[in-house]
């Protein structure tokens, strides 16, 4: 099977832009989370997408979105880019037997200027 | 919520030796714990996860320990090889079959571990 993919992989923009990311999850999973790593903060939930639904929510702020589509692959939004956005955002899925186990794409990289 | 403190968070050892890693976690209810191996430039791959129901799992060179009395798991690779380095990560969450639907993971900050040939 093929693995997670995310695009694009590297992303610039500038201050209060907006951006939307691609994730197309492992055939057959059902379950789309996304992450934020950083190096201050490390690894933080953001959501999790379950047949088209938010199922959790971290605590980020609102301008943090995202969404799922009926094919599972799901996207995120940041709205009014931060200096503090510049990140590399992953996405995981999961599905199957174990619901639990969580397989990562390989991420985009943000660069806000 | 859940907090998950790991150590070390920098390991240098030379090649063939072993390597342990440590992680705590605060809510008991957590009773799923994987582990993950994250290369420069790419994402976290599972390298090995353990459930409540078992104290510990091998698989070849890695092995990883679970104590829920004292909420803390641990990592251990043996012989370890140039291509080991990488950055490391715990995390704990709940699993599926215990019902509810938050499988949110929970990671420890990481540790770099860097085998020396």
């Amino acid at each position: 099977k093929a693995g997670v993919t995310q695009t694009p992989r590297y992303l610039i923009k500038t201050r209060g832009q907006q951006v939307t990311l691609s994730c197309s999850p492992i055939s057959g999973h059902r379950s789309v989370s996304w992450y934020q790593q950083t190096p201050g903060q490390g690894l933080q939930f953001l959501f999790e997408y379950f047949s088209e639904t938010q199922r959790n929510k971290g605590n980020f702020p609102g301008r943090f979105s995202g969404r799922q589509f009926s094919n599972s692959r799901s996207e995120m939004n940041v709205s009014t880019l931060e200096l503090g956005d510049s990140a590399l955002y992953l996405c995981a899925s999961s599905g199957g037997r174990f619901q639990e186990t969580q397989y990562f794409g390989p991420g985009t990289r943000l660069l806000v200027l | 919520g859940e907090n998950v403190e790991q150590h070390p968070s920098t390991l240098s050892v030379q090649e063939g030796d072993s390597a342990v890693i440590k992680c705590t976690y605060s809510d008991s209810a957590s009773n799923y714990f994987p582990w993950y191996k994250q290369e420069l430039g790419k994402g976290p791959q599972l390298i090995i996860d353990i459930r409540s129901n078992v104290g510990e799992k091998k698989d070849q060179r890695i092995a990883v320990t679970l104590n829920k009395t004292a909420k803390h798991f641990s990592l251990h690779i043996t012989e370890t090889q140039p291509e080991d380095s990488a950055v490391y990560f715990c995390a704990a969450s709940l699993e599926a079959s215990f019902g509810g639907s938050n499988y949110k993971l929970t990671f420890g900050k990481g540790t770099l571990l860097t085998v020396n040939p």
